[in-house]
């Protein structure tokens, strides 16, 4: 089945440092979508891209869909303490879709102050 | 936020007990979809709802089965718990083919 993966699993950074996660699927995907979920909360939509080599900013992250629709990233510059949490990208699940959604392992971000 | 609850919040339960997780919505999405989160594995989907009465499995469904009578509520039910069913359980509601919303979660341990 489809397999969508994540990397790093984890990522210890100083505040004020850049933090790049890469997340690359088994198949070619018509969409990705991104979500944040902070320590003890739940996931939260961040953006969702649809087009080969889209690039979308939000103030300090940085979403990029790859070529071949099959790989995209996450990028924050100048990371902050409020930047900690897990990062996930997710891909349409495959079949009959109905939205569902198949997640990547997610990268939990630690912020040092 | 999206207008979604999930109940209990927290429940701890012997093996072999039956376990219903409920999950409500005011937003009249049609979509409804259970996942549980367990370290290592991110979110992995259990059911799923495309409208009224009409559900599916996802990709961990196995000792799980899910009902939905109303627009609002999606129920989770464990007939019998198992100590490997311990986790984080997330109802996420959607109104199309597009971003999910997801409820507070529910923390349950079967001991």
């Amino acid at each position: 089945g489809q397999q969508v993966m994540q990397i790093p699993q984890y990522q210890h950074v100083q505040e004020g440092e850049d933090f790049t996660t890469y997340c690359n699927s088994s198949t070619t995907l018509s969409n990705i979508q991104w979500y944040k979920q902070r320590p003890g909360g739940h996931p939260v939509f961040l953006i969702q891209l649809v087009k080969s080599g889209e690039v979308k900013k939000q103030k300090r992250l940085t979403f990029q869909f790859g070529e071949a629709k099959k790989n995209s990233s996450l990028h924050i510059t100048a990371t902050q303490t409020t930047d900690v949490g897990t990062y996930f990208c997710a891909g349409p699940a495959g079949g009959t879709s109905y939205g569902k959604l198949t997640f990547g392992q997610g990268t939990i971000l630690t912020v040092h102050p | 936020d999206a207008g979604i609850t999930q109940s209990p919040r927290h429940k701890v339960t012997e093996t072999g007990t039956p376990v219903t997780l409920r999950c409500h919505q005011t937003e009249n999405h049609r979509y409804m979809y259970w996942y549980r989160q367990d370290p290592g594995h991110g979110l992995r989907l259990i059911h799923y709802s495309y409208g009224v009465k009409d559900t599916d499995k996802g990709e961990v469904s196995d000792g799980y089965s899910v009902s939905r009578s109303k627009t609002e509520d999606f129920l989770l039910t464990l007939e019998s718990a198992t100590s490997s069913q311990t986790s984080v359980y997330f109802c996420a509601i959607s109104p199309a083919y597009n971003e999910q919303f997801f409820g507070p979660g529910t923390r349950l341990t079967v001991l």
